[in-house]
């Protein structure tokens, strides 16, 4: 299994207290994900990293924003958090292989986020 | 059009039958297939990538047919152990983001 662990696994919080989940890689590869899934919805992208500081928004940022200040960790943060974000969250971690073309995903156990 | 679709099913089959299911896709640019199991609560993992000539990996089988645009994933001689939900994920060349499907739910019963 790829070295991926998620923290914290599970957290209830309130409406409008903000949220930092992690992301932890012991692989050294070059980008991580943040997906949340939900019933009916499948996996959303919310934010990408391609390198040390370097992000991008994906389909559903709005509400969250991410830091990457060292290649095995990816925070993503909720500033205040909405029972609409209470989701699956998983990170997810791939990096170039030999041929040059991005090799597969792979996901972290993922944590459960209820916020009341 | 969504760019990658999967029927949600559930398929429900008996041990030892053979079940397929299909996933297509829109981006006619996309290069890079995969077949993820999910069980519940559980994160994706893996299942096999899809190559133009095809692939098995024991039980399992992918296929893509590219002038349809779609993969397809064939399991043979089903377990109990392979109900779960399988996602479909399509990539083109040039980037690190794939595309997932919503999953196909599969049910193997005695």
């Amino acid at each position: 299994d790829a070295g991926i662990t998620q923290s914290p696994r599970h957290k209830v919080t309130e409406t409008g207290t903000p949220v930092t989940l992690r992301c932890h890689q012991t692989e050294n590869h070059r980008y991580m994900y943040w997906y949340r899934q939900d019933p009916g919805h499948g996996l959303r992208l919310i934010h990408y990293s391609y390198g040390v500081k370097d992000t991008d928004k994906g389909e559903v940022s709005d509400g969250y924003s991410v830091s990457r200040s060292k290649t095995e960790d990816f925070l993503l943060t909720l500033e205040s958090a909405t029972s609409s974000q209470t989701s699956v969250y998983f990170c997810a971690i791939s990096e170039k292989g030999a041929s040059g073309t991005i090799d597969t995903q792979y996901f972290g156990p993922g944590t459960r986020l209820t916020v009341l | 059009r969504k760019e990658v679709e999967q029927d949600p099913g559930p398929f429900n089959v008996p041990e030892g039958a053979t079940v397929a299911f299909n996933c297509t896709y829109s981006n006619s640019a996309s290069q890079s297939f995969f077949w993820y199991r999910q069980d519940c609560r559980k994160e994706p993992k893996l299942l096999m990538s899809v190559y133009s000539s095809g692939n098995e990996d024991g039980r399992f089988t992918a296929q893509l047919n590219r002038a349809s645009q779609y993969i397809s994933l064939l399991i043979r001689d089903s377990k109990l152990s392979d109900s779960a939900t399988y996602l479909c994920a399509v990539k083109t060349g040039g980037s690190y983001i794939p595309t997932f499907g919503r999953g196909t739910s599969l049910i193997v019963h005695p």
